[in-house]
């Protein structure tokens, strides 16, 4: 089946890491990607990885990949305010052309 | 940086109403795409389209929903009698290309265009 699973809710103090886990179900998925959803605002794609890749690094973010525990994590170093928002992981299929799955979103605070 | 642009960014009808969202994806784009979100649900795939034609749609784009690119640059989802349960945002996005193998298909979404229905 097709399911993408994160926590809902992180909280972390300025300054500090943020690490946003999600796990999917499908091992075909070729591409795996955050998307950062601002209150009131669209989808902002923020990276992506290749299933074929373990890790990603672009400036303050990290992403991991365990492809075994289809396991993926997004780490923020050094979260500001301008963070504070809904996180998605969302997988793309080999199977499918189109579509995006999408993950429930991990609203994340930041606390001074 | 180009940008997929949505219209409006709010739409309230009455029930049973014809509404259309509007959409004008990134320029060099072959694939379009229509997602939906309900209040505190997960973004769910509606629609994809290339070359004038659908090419996957999911069991919520029923009959009530259409899309179509009536010109180069525009892209649109029409709901024609809406129902309650249709209140959702309705995100469009874009791509270079539809398939796995290259980077290019990364899909771009615009703001999104909140759609209530009374």
């Amino acid at each position: 089946g097709e399911d993408v699973e994160q926590s809902l809710f992180l909280s972390v103090r300025e300054g500090d890491s943020s690490v946003i886990n999600c796990t999917y179900t499908d091992s075909s998925s070729t591409y795996l990607y955050w998307y950062k959803q601002e209150p009131g605002a669209g989808l902002q794609l923020l990276t992506y990885i290749f299933s074929n890749m373990d890790m990603k690094q672009d400036q303050r973010l990290t992403v991991l990949l365990n492809k075994k525990d289809k396991h993926l994590s997004l780490r923020i170093a050094d979260t500001q305010t301008g963070d504070s928002a809904i996180y998605f992981c969302a997988e793309k299929y080999d199977s499918s052309a189109s579509k995006i799955i999408f993950g429930s979103g991990t609203r994340l605070s930041i606390r001074p | 940086e180009p940008e997929v642009t949505q219209t409006p960014s709010h739409q309230v009808t009455q029930m049973g109403q014809e509404v259309i969202l509007r959409c004008v994806p990134i320029s060099n784009h072959l694939y379009f795409y229509w997602y939906r979100q309900i209040l505190g649900q997960k973004v769910e795939f509606l629609v994809s389209f290339y070359n004038n034609e659908i090419s996957e749609k999911s069991e919520i784009f029923d009959d009530q929903f259409s899309v179509e690119r009536p010109d180069g640059s525009n892209f649109t989802l029409k709901i024609r009698s809406t129902k309650l349960e249709d209140s959702a945002m309705y995100f469009c996005a874009s791509s270079t290309i539809g398939f796995a193998g290259a980077y290019q298909e990364t899909q771009y979404f615009g703001p999104g265009t909140r759609l209530l229905v009374l």
